[in-house]
């Protein structure tokens, strides 16, 4: 298996408060990438990173932002969290197009 | 803008009997097109894959799919399935947006249920 990891695993939190879930790899992949799923609506691209300090947005990115200092770290915050964001989010990682691979998931509630 | 359409949000199909599960994505996106799985509180893994050649792809657990460019499909087919095959499945492709070919799109996903 790829080796990422994602934390945390599962978080309670109240609107309005800032929060940041972290994904961090071991491959040394190029691409790294932060979706949402939720019912009805499969996975939807949040941002992703083609490199250290280059990020891009993706279909649902308002209300969030992203940081790539290091190739092994791709960092997902949420300024200031609202109910719509309770949801599961996946991290990924590839080298190659479309070959992704994925963390197990955080769970996010926003009360 | 590149999609990628699931027909069925759900499919239910009796053991060992044959599946398929319909995937359909707009011309715009390029044909690099996939199947990834996701098992109950797991993430995704890819199940298989089209990039180029030939149009029948195999890929685990006794899984192909054919990419039909002339009706833009992607249906993914098991002659016979097992209790185990039971997840959600997701089709998703890949196209040149905005000149970048790694922005995977996924479609809504086909939940399959076998049942004994």
């Amino acid at each position: 298996d790829a080796g990422i990891t994602q934390s945390p695993r599962h978080k309670v939190t109240e609107t309005g408060t800032p929060v940041t879930l972290r994904c961090h790899q071991t491959e040394n992949h190029r691409y790294m990438y932060w979706y949402r799923q939720d019912p009805g609506h499969g996975l939807r691209l949040i941002h992703y990173s083609y490199g250290v300090k280059d990020t891009d947005k993706g279909e649902v990115s308002d209300g969030y932002s992203v940081s790539r200092s290091k190739t092994e770290d791709f960092l997902l915050t949420l300024e200031s969290a609202t109910s719509s964001q309770t949801s599961v989010y996946f991290c990924a990682i590839s080298e190659f197009p479309g070959e992704l691979f994925f963390g197990e998931g955080s769970r996010l509630t926003v009360l | 803008a590149q999609s990628v359409t699931q027909l069925d949000s759900q499919v239910p199909v009796f053991e060992e009997a044959p599946v398929e599960l319909r995937c359909n994505y707009s011309s715009s996106v390029s044909v690099y097109l996939f199947w990834y799985v996701q098992y109950p509180n797991q993430g995704l893994q890819l199940l298989l894959k089209y990039l180029s050649g030939s149009t029948l792809v195999k890929g685990i657990n006794g899984f192909e799919a054919e990419f039909n460019k002339s009706q833009t499909s992607f249906h993914l087919r098991k002659p016979s399935v097992h209790i185990s095959d039971t997840a959600e499945y997701f089709c998703a492709g890949t196209g040149y947006y905005g000149g970048a070919t790694n922005k995977l799109i996924f479609g809504t996903g086909t939940l399959l249920a076998v049942q004994p």
